[in-house]
């Protein structure tokens, strides 16, 4: 069945260094979103993806979605520990309007 | 900001109980959710719910599981008998349209089911 891949499982990385989680789909997705969770908090929307090779920045993050709209990256310049949390990206299932199917997310650590 | 609220915040049941989870999604959103994340695990899908009716559902929201829209606001996921793998952060989610830039969900703070 449908599947999105996501890795690392984990980064732990030093205040200061960057992050980077990527996101591979077994099919062509129409759009790709991306939701940060806090540790013991609720996924928060950061941003959606729509068309083919669209890069978006907010601030220190960049999304990236490639250009057969099968794999998706977002990566974090210069952490800080704000950023420590669980980066999820999800796309719509094939032949849905409603359904969501979610990476397993990325973890960001930060080393002390 | 509007906000999707939950409760209760925990819910502790014996097995074979039924529970009723409650959320008040956005007001003017369109479409609810239900999804279920096991600690440390993936967010799981279970139902999504437009116009008053079930519009797709999971493998996992088999006949335990119902949800219901019985006001203007408040919308409910029912576990008739509960189970001990039934135990989950359960999350509500809203979104307010089918266009393009209206896909973002907004989540509720999550409901922790304990099944002892």
């Amino acid at each position: 069945g449908q599947q999105v891949m996501q890795i690392p499982q984990y980064q732990h990385v030093q205040e200061g260094e960057d992050f980077t989680t990527y996101c591979n789909s077994s099919t062509t997705l129409s759009n790709i979103q991306w939701y940060k969770q806090r540790p013991g908090g609720h996924p928060v929307f950061l941003i959606q993806l729509v068309k083919s090779g669209e890069v978006k920045k907010q601030k220190r993050l960049t999304f990236q979605f490639g250009e057969a709209k099968k794999n998706s990256s977002l990566h974090i310049t210069a952490t800080q520990t704000t950023d420590v949390g669980t980066y999820f990206c999800a796309g719509p299932m094939q032949n849905s309007n409603y359904q969501l199917i979610w990476g397993a997310g990325t973890k960001l650590i930060i080393k002390p | 900001e509007p906000e999707v609220t939950q409760t209760p915040s925990h819910q502790v049941t014996q097995m074979g109980q039924e529970v009723i989870l409650r959320c008040v999604p956005i007001s003017n959103h369109l479409y609810f959710y239900w999804y279920r994340q096991i600690l440390g695990q993936k967010v799981e899908f279970l139902v999504s719910f437009y116009n008053n009716e079930i519009s797709e559902k999971s493998e996992i929201f088999d006949d335990q599981f119902s949800v219901e829209r019985p006001d203007g606001s408040n919308f409910t996921l029912k576990i008739r008998s509960t189970k001990l793998e039934d135990s989950a952060m359960y999350f509500c989610a809203s979104r307010l349209g089918r266009r393009t830039e209206a896909y973002e969900q907004y989540f509720g703070p999550g409901t922790r089911l304990t099944v002892t």
